[in-house]
């Protein structure tokens, strides 16, 4: 049981790339979020799928667009990366119980020069 | 709009003293409240949620609607509760979007 698998792990990009972050779940979970972490900013989330088929803005959309491909995958695209995109980008879904209780990839570090 | 907020960006505590991780929320629904932690070099993780009322790793954290608070409290700090620590808000309900704070990192002094 892999749980969330993100890839890749680490990336850097120049400015003006583009570049897609792909996440899968194995757990059956309807929901799913894209977080960036930066320090002192703490957690913000990027956008989320409440389902398959559905994707919402959260706190800090510009930038990035997403695709809930199906139930498993979940992925954000960076179109013109900038640096104030470098960051830490974590994958979290959510069961499908109602409790909101997230489980995390593992992060993928994101350098943009 | 859903806000959660933790005031101390670090907290340094001596091994065996109590600790208190603040976490102030602003929300005018019913909101479900967790702590999640980040441990070094591993994968953030539910540490606890309010709903379920338990202790876990000697932690509690009571909802106190009134104050608006969700603080993370321990009577003995342990080295390994040294990480970050993170408080966060979504609506009742699933399929719900989850705010976090901005962490505190906890910092346990042998």
């Amino acid at each position: 049981n892999a749980g969330v698998t993100q890839t890749p792990k680490f990336q850097v990009l120049k400015t003006g790339q583009s570049m897609t972050l792909q996440c899968a779940q194995d757990m059956n979970h309807n929901s799913m979020y894209w977080y960036r972490q930066d320090p002192g900013m703490g957690l913000r989330l990027i956008y989320y799928s409440a389902s398959e088929g559905t994707t919402d803005k959260g706190e800090v959309p510009n930038g990035y667009n997403v695709s809930r491909l199906n139930k498993r995958e979940f992925s954000l695209r960076l179109e013109s990366a900038a640096p104030s995109q470098t960051s830490v980008y974590f994958c979290a879904s959510s069961d499908p119980t109602g409790a909101n209780v997230l489980t995390f990839g593992a992060g993928s570090r994101l350098t943009v020069l | 709009a859903q806000r959660v907020t933790q005031p101390e960006k670090l907290l340094s505590v001596f091994k065996g003293a109590p600790v208190e991780l603040k976490c102030n929320y602003s929300y005018s629904g019913s909101p479900e409240l967790f702590w999640y932690v980040q441990y070094s070099r591993q994968r953030l993780q539910l540490l606890l949620r309010h709903i379920s009322r338990e202790s876990i790793k000697g932690f509690t954290a009571d909802l106190n609607k009134g104050e608006t608070s969700f603080h993370l409290k321990k009577p003995f700090a342990q080295e390994e509760d040294s990480a970050m620590y993170y408080c966060a808000l979504s609506r009742s309900g699933g399929y719900q979007k989850v705010t976090f704070g901005t962490g505190t990192k906890l910092q346990v002094i042998p």
